[in-house]
């Protein structure tokens, strides 16, 4: 079965640090290029960040590009997002998700992570 | 980038046809060919319903078709089923730097 199965949300002060990982079984990951989506509560779909399939590429979003930092390790099939410096606005259910470049679409999506930003 | 323009809601009864706007600018949607449309229901995550404008994937009902003028895309759900209660989502791409740009969201309630 193709899937993919975040993990590493949970609660983090202003101005902490958190790392997600999406595990990503039933496909060849390392010919994939894959993303972030974020949802904040109650909210619309929000593109995060980008990367190709062997990481020399990767592309941010305005709002957390200098703070956020994508990554994937092909040998383990897993894809990692670095949220530094976080804010109350990065609150939200965060999705990992396969970019089908047949399609220009997002075909594959996680259940997503929660990372919540309070004190 | 600036999100896409979805209206917020639509609504229609069951049999019925609704068609949900997504109006981009000249940087996205009226550029590429490459508009694709999400289904959400609620606490699930997101799915694939039509890629490059207008195309299915595989077990997508043929009940949903997409279209584009201009800067506007379209997504027309014909037959309209108590199932397709749910919020939709466009997206663009929108150029390598960037690349892609959600819509708003229409919530679609069948009547």
């Amino acid at each position: 079965e193709v899937q993919v199965v975040e993990s590493g949300g949970g609660l983090v002060q202003p101005g902490g640090s958190l790392r997600l990982s999406c595990a990503a079984s039933g496909f060849t990951f390392s010919r994939s290029w894959m993303n972030w989506v974020r949802q904040a509560p109650g909210k619309g779909l929000v593109w995060v960040s980008r990367i190709n399939n062997d990481g020399s590429s990767t592309r941010y979003a305005d709002s957390v590009k200098g703070r956020f930092t994508i990554s994937r390790d092909n040998a383990k099939n897993t894809l990692y997002l670095q949220m530094n410096t976080l804010r109350a606005e990065d609150t939200a259910l965060y999705y990992c998700v396969r970019d089908n470049l047949d399609y220009y679409a997002m075909d594959v999506w996680g259940q997503g992570t929660t990372v919540t930003v309070s004190s | 980038q600036s999100a896409l323009t979805q209206p917020a809601s639509v609504s229609g009864s069951p049999g019925q046809s609704i068609t949900i706007s997504c109006t981009g600018s000249s940087s996205d949607v009226g550029t590429y060919d490459l508009v694709s449309w999400y289904q959400q229901h609620p606490g699930k995550a997101p799915k694939l319903m039509i890629y490059e404008g207008r195309k299915r994937p595989s077990g997508v009902s043929n009940r949903f078709s997409g279209s584009k003028s201009g800067n506007t895309a379209s997504l027309t759900i014909s037959g309209l089923q108590a199932e397709d209660e749910a919020d939709y989502y466009c997206c663009s791409y929108a150029g390598s730097s960037s690349p892609y740009v959600f819509g708003t969201g229409t919530k679609v309630t069948v009547l």
